[in-house]
């Protein structure tokens, strides 16, 4: 099935530095790309919509400053947490629309836990 | 407002006894439903979906789903729990004219052997 991989798993950084999470389709090709972030004991929140070859949509909230969106290619979509913060630790999973299962199939990747320290 | 509510935080059930995890939405048009289930520090992993069709959705590991339209709900059923599904389940909905999923606040299924 629709797999796809997401890194790293887990990151420890210093406040004020920046952390890249990747997400890749690896056998077959995710036209849009979700990104969610979920908080300890809480729901996943949708971020941002990316699609291949054009800006991410940000919600409400979200600044797209702070977490920079690039999905260059068909199967690769990274989320980018710039001058991270303490409050920026979370679990960040990426998702993307999965052809072959219909309009609304999706997979999801297995999700990165950041740690600013 | 267009949501998908959860009302419990956690439901404990026996090994072989039948379990359902509870899911209400709210949203305007036709409904796009969803079960996901994630383990620990590991993303969601998808069970089933209503889309059209056949109320009762069948999913994966056993699980289903009966769409409810006249009361709002879409709760997820299994014949007999396993301790290996204690995990967190999240309902999910597909907003009209969105493609993205909006998440429930989740449950946590305790299976005690």
């Amino acid at each position: 099935g629709a797999v796809v991989s997401q890194h790293p798993s887990r990151v420890i950084c210093k406040s004020g530095t920046s952390v890249k999470i990747e997400c890749r389709s690896l056998d077959f090709q995710a036209t849009t790309m979700f990104w969610y972030r979920q908080f300890p004991k809480q729901s996943l929140m949708l971020m941002a919509t990316s699609n291949e070859g054009s800006k991410a949509t940000y919600e409400q909230g979200v600044e797209k400053d702070k977490f920079l969106i690039n999905h260059a290619s068909l199967t690769l979509s990274t989320l980018t947490v710039t001058s991270a913060h303490p409050e920026d630790s979370s679990f960040y999973i990426c998702s993307a629309s999965t052809p072959g299962q219909g309009a609304y199939g999706y997979t999801f990747g297995s999700g990165t836990r950041l740690t600013v320290v | 407002a267009q949501s998908v509510a959860q009302p419990e935080d956690q439901v404990n059930v026996a090994e072989g006894n039948p379990l359902t995890v509870k899911c209400t939405y709210s949203v305007s048009g036709n409904p796009y439903l969803f079960w996901y289930v994630q383990y620990p520090n590991r993303g969601l992993q998808f069970l089933l979906k209503y889309i059209t069709g056949d109320n009762l959705v069948k999913g994966s590991y056993g699980f289903e789903a009966e769409f409810n339209k006249s009361q709002t709900s879409f709760h997820l059923k299994k014949p007999s729990a396993l301790v290996s599904d204690s995990a967190l389940y999240f309902c999910a909905v597909s907003l009209t004219g969105r493609r993205a999923l909006t998440f429930g606040s989740g449950t946590r299924l305790q299976v005690q052997p």
